[in-house]
């Protein structure tokens, strides 16, 4: 199946430092979502987005829905050890259709 | 509010049996409940999409017949892995959506299941 392409594909910062990840697909989707996963859990839903432009914060977390529809960006700043974990954005093609294609995922790891 | 539960959270079987996963929501009504399959350090991939009473649709390249789902109520899906074998061994994730406007992206996941065929 259709998945969309994430970088960095891993990240290894220090605490207190600011992180950034994009997603990008060849197709334009109407809504981006971007969610957590931690070891062995299903993943949590942190940012939903709507609109082309949208700019959504969560926190120390932000993020974009891109102008052309084809790709989002996610901010988090001041990490700390807990936002240690997977990324993933996902997005929706149409209203009406609810399935959601995953990319492929940014490990985030903090060095102590 | 919105809680998804799995049960068994891991199971253990040996090849060539089947095994059942349940996927509960637990304090809201899902028409609609999605069946993902997850390989280590990989993305989620969707399998199939379940609709109360009525069959599932299931995604290019899953085998329906061997990936047996069932929604027989608002709260309560089924995916059956029968004969399984050692290349099933994944961790399965379902999400359930709530009621709403169509298209919305109320979807809650549940905790997995991991899945060992020896």
């Amino acid at each position: 199946g259709q998945q969309l392409n994430q970088s960095p594909q891993s990240m290894f910062i220090q605490e207190g430092e600011d992180v950034s990840m994009n997603c990008t697909s060849s197709s334009i989707f109407n809504t981006w979502l971007w969610y957590k996963q931690d070891p062995g859990e299903g993943p949590v839903l942190l940012i939903a987005l709507y609109k082309a432009g949208e700019l959504t914060s969560n926190g120390r977390l932000t993020a974009q829905f891109g102008i052309t529809r084809k790709d989002s960006f996610l901010n988090i700043s001041a990490s700390i050890p807990s936002d240690v974990g997977i990324y993933f954005c996902a997005g929706q093609e149409r209203r009406g259709n609810e399935k959601l294609t995953f990319g492929t995922g940014t490990r985030l790891t903090i060095i102590p | 509010g919105a809680v998804v539960s799995q049960h068994p959270s891991w199971v253990i079987c040996k090849s060539g049996t089947s095994v059942k996963i349940e996927c509960r929501s637990l304090d809201f009504q899902a028409t609609t409940m999605f069946w993902y399959r997850q390989f280590p350090k990989q993305s989620l991939m969707l399998m199939a999409t379940s609709n109360e009473g009525s069959k599932a649709t299931y995604e290019q390249g899953v085998e329906k017949d061997k990936f047996l789902i069932n929604h027989a109520s608002l709260t309560l899906s089924t995916l059956t892995v029968t004969s399984a074998h050692p290349e099933d061994s994944s961790f399965y994730i379902c999400s359930a959506r709530a009621g709403g406007t169509s298209g919305s992206y109320e979807q809650y996941f549940g905790p997995g299941t991991r899945l060992t065929v020896t």
